[in-house]
């Protein structure tokens, strides 16, 4: 069965450090992955998606990116911190779909992060 | 484009009682529509899932069905637990777009 993992569950960092979190995924090949953030108390914002080793696609300009050095991992990074970048980070992950079907999102546990 | 609008919250109940939340959408082409829940602290979960016009959902005594006349997706429960408490959220996926559309999500609290 499949299985997404992230890390670290929860951090706490300064306004203007760097951050790195990071997702993997057990027990399929080539999957579509996601990165969403849910600010406290509101929806999901879709970050980045990738299709594919190095193929990203941006869905919010802002002061994140993000990175798939292998096909079951997926890096969020920030080089500084802002205030407004807390909140709950999600990796999801989705069978690479063929036409005429939409597959369903698996989510990760979250990574909590707090800027102080 | 696509959206989904689900009714706002909170909804509070008590234990046994009947829940429904109210789900409707816009899309171009036809969509597949998942309810998912978030417990406190965790990831989302799919509850369940409809990928065709009348087809119906279920799981954990939830259910929803794809009404394509209405554009809606309501999530029902006849007789909800404490361990229900969590937030709902209502999503649409096209076949030609990797992205779900989420809607803001409807907070539950069920009082025993």
């Amino acid at each position: 069965s499949q299985t997404i993992h992230q890390w670290p569950a929860t951090l706490v960092q300064p306004v203007g450090s760097p951050l790195s979190l990071e997702c993997t995924v057990e027990g399929t090949s080539n999957p579509n992955l996601y990165w969403y953030r849910q600010a406290a108390g509101r929806g999901l914002q879709l970050l980045f998606y990738s299709v594919g080793i190095g193929q990203i696609s941006s869905e919010v300009p802002q002061n994140l990116s993000a990175s798939r050095p292998q096909d079951r991992q997926f890096i969020l990074s920030s080089k500084k911190l802002l205030l407004s970048d807390s909140g709950f980070y999600l990796c999801a992950w989705s069978v690479l779909g063929g036409q005429g079907f939409f597959y369903e999102q698996y989510f990760g546990p979250g990574t909590r992060l707090t800027v102080t | 484009g696509n959206s989904v609008t689900q009714m706002e919250g909170p909804v509070t109940l008590s234990e046994e009682a009947f829940l429904t939340i109210n789900c409707t959408y816009t899309a171009t082409g036809y969509p597949s529509l998942f309810w998912y829940v978030q417990y406190p602290g965790e990831g989302l979960q799919l509850l369940l899932k409809a990928t065709k016009a009348d087809d119906k959902g279920s799981n954990k005594g939830f259910e929803a069905t794809y009404r394509k006349e209405t554009t809606s997706f309501h999530l029902e429960k006849g007789s909800v637990q404490v361990s229900d408490s969590a937030v709902y959220f209502c999503a649409l996926g096209e076949s030609n777009d990797y992205k779900l559309s989420f809607g803001a999500g409807t907070t539950v609290t069920v009082r025993a």
